[in-house]
């Protein structure tokens, strides 16, 4: 069926330096798109989204770039901190019928000291 | 910080007992998730409500049920616990809106002993 997926399950990155997270999507009908950080025992909170008419977007110490010709979403963290240690998803809204806010499988980034 | 409500945040249960999960919002957002996470593992998409009377059943075969009798409420019932319900149970809300982020609870670990 249809998926959003991640390439990588761990990322570990040396603090201050950038990460950059990937994603891949499969369903070319979705034209919005959200990341999601989850700490151990918390819910999934909101980082940045970006529409399928954008190919960049920018945020405070993060951009997330939308490549729609490989169906290919990425985040990127600038000077990445201990607090930035957590898991990312990807998420696709579809804005079709349902509305469905579907998950990818998620990257665990370490941040090493 | 969103206010979106799950009690309890954990429950231990033995097999076969009957058991609600609480989620509610007071953002009046018509769209409201239900998610299930396994440890470190993806969300997967369980019930959605586009708003009162409407519940449907998401990409997650599961053996619970859903009720929204009112907009900021949106529980789940298992009629019969069984250890294979021993997960984490995510809910969410949105607006209605095609390009909206969901706002998520914190929790509930459930236990089936």
């Amino acid at each position: 069926g249809e998926s959003v997926g991640l390439h990588l399950p761990t990322l570990s990155v040396q603090e201050g330096d950038n990460s950059i997270i990937n994603c891949a999507y499969s369903n070319s009908a979705s034209d919005y798109f959200i990341w999601y950080k989850q700490e151990s025992g918390k819910g999934p909170q909101f980082i940045i989204d970006i529409r399928s008419n954008m190919d960049k977007r920018q945020g405070q110490r993060v951009t997330v770039l939308l490549n729609k010709t490989v169906k290919h979403l990425s985040l990127q963290i600038a000077a990445t901190q201990p607090g930035d240690s957590a898991v990312y998803f990807c998420a696709e809204n579809r804005v079709d019928s349902s509305y469905k806010l579907i998950f990818g499988s998620g990257t665990r980034l370490l941040v090493r000291p | 910080e969103a206010d979106i409500y799950q009690t309890p945040r954990y429950l231990v249960i033995g097999t076969g007992k009957k058991i609600t999960l609480e989620c509610s919002q007071t953002m009046g957002h018509d769209k409201m998730y239900w998610y299930q996470q396994d440890p470190g593992m993806e969300l997967h998409l369980i019930h959605y409500s586009y708003g009162v009377n409407s519940t449907e059943k998401g990409d997650l075969s599961s053996e619970s049920t859903v009720s929204r009798i009112r907009t900021e409420h949106f529980p789940l019932t298992l009629e019969s616990a069984r250890p294979s319900h021993t997960s984490q149970y995510l809910c969410a809300s949105s607006t209605r809106q095609g390009f909206a982020e969901a706002f998520f609870g914190q929790g509930t670990r459930l236990t089936v002993v």
